[in-house]
């Protein structure tokens, strides 16, 4: 059973930092590219990142390019989020989420870490 | 503003059939594949269509998908309480290169 779940959510001042962790189970991990999608407090879904199954590539929403870093161990089977210079703006609940198959679609998603930017 | 738009609100009755339209553009559903995703209420989202028009296991056939130029759709049939939720579109971009959504349709079994 494929399993995915998200830590590391907390509340933070503007202008911190803070790294999600999303621990994955159930698949063969580095077969997998991997996606964080986030939801603000009562709005819709936004995608904010990917990493290619090996880590090569990587692409960012333009509203935490620069700002966000996502990478993978595969040896421990877990994705990341580095988040810095963080925004009000930046308040969601963020989900860790399985690519179907290089077709950035999401068929898994965890149940999602919940990260308040506030002062 | 969402690059794929959604209609916000849907509404039907037990048993009625409902579409939900998702309009992109050329670099988004005009040339790549659409999913739908339904969340119940204070859930995660589920992948409700792949491939614009594949169901995944489990997903009843009531639910099916269709795309057509630069739009797409998700079709319930027989609509049921149980269906009662949001449901998103998305594509990828290749002139972002990323993933977008739709707005999001609520939808109210009345």
């Amino acid at each position: 059973e494929v399993q995915l779940v998200e830590s590391g959510g907390v509340v933070v001042q503007p202008g911190g930092s803070l790294r999600l962790s999303c621990a994955a189970s159930g698949f063969t991990f580095d077969d997998y590219t991997m996606h964080w999608v986030r939801q603000a407090p009562g709005k819709g879904l936004e995608w904010v990142s990917l990493i290619s199954w090996d880590g090569g590539s990587t692409y960012y929403a333009d509203s935490v390019k620069g700002r966000f870093t996502i990478s993978r161990d595969n040896s421990k089977n877990s994705l990341y989020l580095q988040m810095n210079s963080l925004r009000t703006e930046d308040t969601a609940l963020y989900y860790c989420a399985k690519d179907i198959g290089n077709h950035y679609g999401f068929d898994y998603w965890g149940q999602g870490t919940l990260v308040t930017v506030s002062s | 503003q969402s690059v794929l738009t959604q209609p916000p609100s849907a509404s039907g009755t037990p048993g009625q059939r409902v579409t939900i339209s998702c309009s992109g553009s050329s670099s988004n559903i005009g040339s790549n594949y659409v999913y739908w995703y339904q969340q119940l209420p204070g859930t995660a989202p589920k992948l409700l269509i792949y491939r614009n028009n594949q169901r995944p296991s489990g997903v009843p056939d009531r639910f099916s998908g269709s795309k057509s130029g630069t739009s797409a759709s998700l079709a319930i049939s027989g609509l049921r309480s149980e269906d009662e939720a949001d449901y998103y579109c998305a594509a990828w971009d290749d002139s972002l290169s990323a993933v977008v959504f739709g707005g999001g349709t609520k939808l109210t079994v009345l």
